[in-house]
């Protein structure tokens, strides 16, 4: 079975642009969670979705930071504008649910904001 | 809230030696522990988790911890380090019942020595 899949696995952009990072759960998982890893900070979550539906945004930086799920199998995180405080590593990750707990990662994403 | 310490952001060990690796938790009520592995550019992958069944959790590459409720710990051991074990190890708790969200460990990084 393919694992979370994340897109692209590295991104290079300027302070200001636009940048749109893309994931895919696992499939017949119902949650779906986006985490940021820096070393100041480590893992933080920052936004997970149940059944499509934001649950839980209070991670969320600041409105620059959106994200979307339109449908079960395709996720959306944006920053608009970049900055470089925004450099960073983006995970995506998704559970099952019923009763299930574990959460299973994607590969990140490496983001780096000049 | 839940929270997760975990005592030692980084341990050092000998190969063949034995690993142990702390994490302590708060919980009001009967929590979901987990161990995740995060190798150098990788996601995080699932080692072990209690569920509330046996309290010594065998997981994945050796690896096995045990819950203590009287402790509140849930503490990673290998018997017998391997160079390949060299990675950064977190420990998470579910949130509480019936949520899916984790909170996580800040990590404990572990070097094997030759």
């Amino acid at each position: 079975d393919a694992g979370v899949i994340q897109s692209p696995r590295h991104e290079v952009t300027e302070m200001g642009q636009e940048v749109t990072l893309r994931c895919k759960p696992i499939s017949g998982h119902n949650s779906l969670f986006w985490y940021r890893q820096t070393m100041m900070r480590g893992l933080e979550l920052l936004i997970y979705f149940n059944n499509n539906v934001p649950i839980d945004d209070s991670g969320m930086p600041e409105d620059r930071f959106s994200a979307k799920m339109p449908n079960a199998s395709f996720s959306t995180l944006k920053i608009q504008p970049s900055e470089p405080r925004d450099s960073a590593v983006y995970f995506c990750a998704s559970n099952r649910g019923g009763g299930s707990y574990e959460q299973y990662f994607g590969p990140g994403t490496r983001l780096t904001v000049t | 809230a839940q929270s997760v310490t975990q005592l030692g952001s980084h341990v050092s060990v000998s190969e063949g030696a034995l690993v142990l690796l702390r994490c302590n938790y708060s919980s009001s009520v009967p929590p979901y522990l987990f161990w995740y592995v995060q190798y150098p550019n990788q996601g995080l992958q699932l080692l072990l988790k209690y569920t509330s069944a046996a309290t010594l959790v065998k997981g994945i590459n050796g690896f096995e911890a045990e819950f203590k409720k009287s402790e509140t710990s849930f503490h990673l051991t290998k018997p017998s380090a391997h160079m390949s074990d060299a990675a950064e190890y977190f420990c998470a708790v579910s949130d509480r019942v019936g949520a899916q969200k984790l909170v996580f460990g800040q990590g404990t990084r572990l070097t094997i020595n030759p």
